[in-house]
Order: C-alpha cells, then structure tokens, then sequence
C-alpha cells in the first residue's frame, strides 16, 4: 500500500466548477500536510498547508482528518490557470529530518 | 539571484556510464533532498542530509551516490546508470528550525538513458 494515496484523475471541469481532491496517508505518526501544486515538466510548488482545523485561501480550501487520515482540497470558481497537477504531501520524522512524502498526483484540467 | 540550481537541465547518457547531477543553494539551508519523479509514483526520496558530511538513504537508493563536502551542495551520482534510471531528479532544500515548511525545489534535471 501507498504511504499517501489520490485519485489520479484526470479531472476535467468546466471554469468555474467546484472541484474537490481526496487524499488519504497510512503513517498515523505523519506530522504535517500540505497540497503541492505541479505544472508540466516543473518543480512542485507549495500550494498550501493543510490544519485540522481547515483553512482557507482564497478559492482554495483545504481540511485534515487525523482520525481518518484524510486530507481534502477543494477548489471553488475554478480558473483556466488552475489547471495542473495537484499532490498530496506528508511529512514523517525519519532519521535525521523530516521527509516529505509525496502522493501521485491527481490532474485537473479547466476547460473553456 | 539567491536560490536553489540545478545542472545539467538535460542530460542523455549510455547505459554503464556514471553521470553526475549537481544541486546548489544560496541559503545555507541545513537540509538538501533528492528525489526523482516517475509516471505512476509520483516524487521519491532518494537520499537527504542533514548538514554538511551527514547524508542518510531515502526509499530508493539503489544505484546511487550522493556526498555533502559543502552546505550549498548536494550532487547526486550514478554509478553506472541503467535505463530504469531514466526519469526526472529534483532537489530541494529545507532550512533548520521552527517553520510550518520551507521547502524549496529546483528545476529539474530530466535524465534519459539509453
């Protein structure tokens, strides 16, 4: 089994569709989370840190359930410009640092 | 301009040769990563290290090198390449302290071997 698992999509939405990504991770002692964003062909940016208390940013709302060790994106009134590739991210307490542990991936792609 | 490089951008290679790929920060970050992106697996540690001389393994690596003589950087090694090393190397750099996050990628190195 995956250490962070998603649904690879692909998700193709119309703009302004809501669209939400699920994610789930099997290391109860994972620490923090967070939701990297990926363009084609570039690095992962960091799109936004996960709380369980839920936060927001903007369109992007983000919810952790350590109970069920599940993370959640949504995105609201999406863009053309949110098209890409959306990762699932946790970090563990391994040796000397803490790791990020990365999900597949899941793309979206915003249509006109 | 302060950050983190990648060199090469592009690499092609034959299969048993080494190659090296290099990694640089200006930060001074404590902690430097490697991973390496591949369809269906998403983004894979294979080594990290925590300072200058400490280096530790991540989930694959196997096929590898990597040394830390300096903090600002981190180059990665392969021995003797094979095609299945044949993917996308990114590393990132993390500073030391209380911060929610702080990690920092490079560009990529895309590796072909053939």
């Amino acid at each position: 089994r995956k250490e962070v698992e998603q649904d690879p999509g692909p998700f193709n939405v119309p703009e302004g569709a809501t669209v939400a990504f699920n994610c789930t991770y099997s290391n109860s002692a994972s620490q923090s989370f967070f939701w990297y964003r990926q363009d084609c062909r570039k690095e992962p940016k960091l799109l936004m840190s996960v709380y369980s208390s839920g936060n927001e940013d903007g369109r992007f709302t983000a919810q952790l359930n350590r109970a069920s060790q599940y993370i959640s994106l949504l995105i609201r009134d999406s863009k053309l410009s949110d098209s890409a590739t959306y990762l699932c991210v946790v970090t563990v307490a391994s040796g000397s640092a803490r790791q990020l542990t990365f999900g597949s991936g899941t793309q979206l792609t915003v249509l006109p | 301009d302060a950050g983190i490089t990648q060199s090469p951008r592009y690499k092609i290679t034959e299969t048993g040769r080494q190659v090296t790929l290099m990694c640089h920060q200006t930060w001074s970050h404590s902690y430097m990563f490697w991973y390496r992106q591949d369809l269906g697996h998403g983004l894979r540690l294979i080594y990290y290290s925590a300072a200058a001389d400490i280096t530790d393994k991540g989930e694959v690596p196997d096929g590898y090198v990597v040394s830390r003589s300096k903090t600002e950087n981190f180059p990665l090694t392969l021995e003797s390449a094979t095609r299945s090393q044949t993917s996308v190397y990114f590393c990132a750099s993390r500073g030391r302290g209380p911060t929610t996050h702080g990690y920092t990628f490079g560009s990529g190195t895309r590796l072909t071997v053939v």
